[in-house]
């Protein structure tokens, strides 16, 4: 299993700043992933964090706006640049421990709200 | 592209069983995930099923039949701390996951 945290658990912008997102995992874990979600909705894969390597974005999400750093194979950040106010939302990192095993971890989230 | 399709809403009285399905259109399938989420929590994990069948924990049970690109699960002895949203989510195999649009059950005493 793993228990993973983020920081800040929420948090209140000004359009046109940008906010960091940090996620630990507290075991080394395989995959590293981050997603989206707005209340009373489902979640949305932005990306996976690569160890080492540049992040794999998804469809409609883009580096610039969404830089993701993996350094290590239990830490990752995500960066929402430019806020607008259509980038309030949940954000939730994830993690799959190893390739024998099929669940992922989710941490707590991120609720962001950008006026 | 792919999607997954579910209820949006189902209503159950404590100690009865529901079905909640999944009908997914995808490529490069690999397997299909359940994540329970109450409101204001972190998804958790329920099961996955990579062949077809029925794979069972404890109340939970989740079939697949991936010829029909469908899937449920089932939820026996309903509590009520099982009122929660329930998402399908498709893994392909670099082990991402795509989430359905999720169905928001809620048990009723």
């Amino acid at each position: 299993s793993a228990v993973i945290s983020q920081k800040p658990s929420r948090d209140i912008c000004q359009r046109g700043t940008s906010l960091t997102i940090q996620c630990q995992v507290d075991s080394q874990v395989t995959m590293m992933f981050w997603y989206r979600q707005q209340p009373g909705q489902s979640l949305t894969l932005i990306a996976t964090a690569n160890q080492g390597s540049e992040a794999t974005y998804e469809s409609g999400f883009v580096i610039d706006k969404f830089p993701i750093s993996r350094p290590n194979l239990t830490f990752s950040t995500l960066t929402v640049s430019n806020m607008s106010p259509e980038d309030s939302s949940i954000y939730l990192c994830s993690a799959k421990p190893g390739t024998g095993n099929n669940e992922q971890f989710f941490g707590p989230g991120t609720r962001l709200t950008v006026l | 592209g792919q999607s997954l399709e579910q209820p949006s809403e189902v209503t159950a009285v404590e100690g009865a069983i529901v079905q909640i399905n999944c009908t997914y259109q995808t490529s490069g399938f690999y397997g299909l995930s359940w994540y329970q989420q109450h409101d204001g929590g972190a998804p958790t994990f329920l099961s996955y099923n990579a062949l077809d069948g029925l794979e069972e924990t404890g109340r939970f049970s989740s079939f697949l039949s991936r010829s029909d690109s469908y899937g449920y699960l089932l939820l026996q002895e309903l509590q009520m701390k099982d009122s929660a949203s329930y998402f399908c989510a498709w893994m392909d195999s670099s082990y991402k996951l795509i989430f359905g649009s999720g169905t928001r059950l809620l048990v009723r005493p």
